[in-house]
């Protein structure tokens, strides 16, 4: 099964940074790969799918870039409600989720 | 609009069983793949299962495969878990998942998510 690592676990920033999560995958997965959001008590939204495409109604801030096995996701100005937990799932080979980064307030 | 209902969860002993139920509203069910993920208590998530349209093609995380078993019925538009010979480490939230479409498409990732039923094993 493919492996997904994601990194930073944590991360502190501030409003108006621009933050970068990374996922890498343990063999290739072409650009099988979405992002998620999840808040304290609620479920995951769907941010971004297939590497790079942004689901509907998602702020444009949100980006997500790459392909095969290492993979971004881009804020670029951190707003006040985006401090949350995010995630990598791919769905290349069954599905598998990265370990999840927490992103905090500075 | 979309809606996922879970329900059936609780407390159950180690080596119990529970069925959990996941009544969709707002789609044409047997269009898409569906599937459950779960996530313990302080954790991260972790995919459980996922059936085809269809309910003919099936697939497990190794941690559940021959405990778990997925089925659906589409004239009722639900999904079920059946779940086996449970373990303290099962203790989670159950979201039930809606894919994008069907499982022969290109991006099978979940758009659609209940607002997940808890199941707590312990003696």
């Amino acid at each position: 099964a493919t492996q997904m690592t994601q990194s930073p676990s944590s991360l502190s920033a501030s409003v108006g940074d621009r933050v970068t999560i990374t996922c890498r995958a343990s063999q290739g997965i072409r650009n099988d790969l979405g992002w998620y959001q999840q808040k304290p008590g609620k479920a995951p939204k769907l941010l971004i799918f297939v590497a790079s495409s942004l689901q509907a109604g998602v702020p444009s801030r949100f980006s997500g870039s790459g392909s095969g096995t290492d993979f971004t996701l881009t804020i670029s100005s951190l707003q006040p409600e985006d401090f949350a937990t995010y995630y990598c799932l791919q769905d290349y080979d069954s599905w598998t989720f990265g370990q999840g980064t927490k992103v905090e307030i500075k | 609009e979309v809606q996922l209902l879970e329900s059936g969860g609780g407390l159950v002993q180690p080596g119990g069983s529970l069925r959990l139920s996941c009544a969709a509203s707002g789609l044409t069910f047997n269009n898409y793949a569906m599937g459950w993920v779960r996530q313990a208590p302080g954790r991260g998530l972790e995919w459980v299962s996922t059936i085809c349209g269809s309910g003919a093609d099936t697939f497990y995380a190794d941690s559940v495969r021959g405990r778990f078993t997925i089925s659906r019925d589409n004239s009722k538009s639900t999904l079920y878990l059946q779940l086996t010979s449970l373990r303290a480490e099962d203790t989670a939230i159950f979201y039930c998942v809606r894919a994008q479409s069907h499982c022969g498409s290109r991006s099978r990732q979940f758009d659609y998510w209940g607002q997940g039923t808890l199941v707590t094993v312990s003696s």
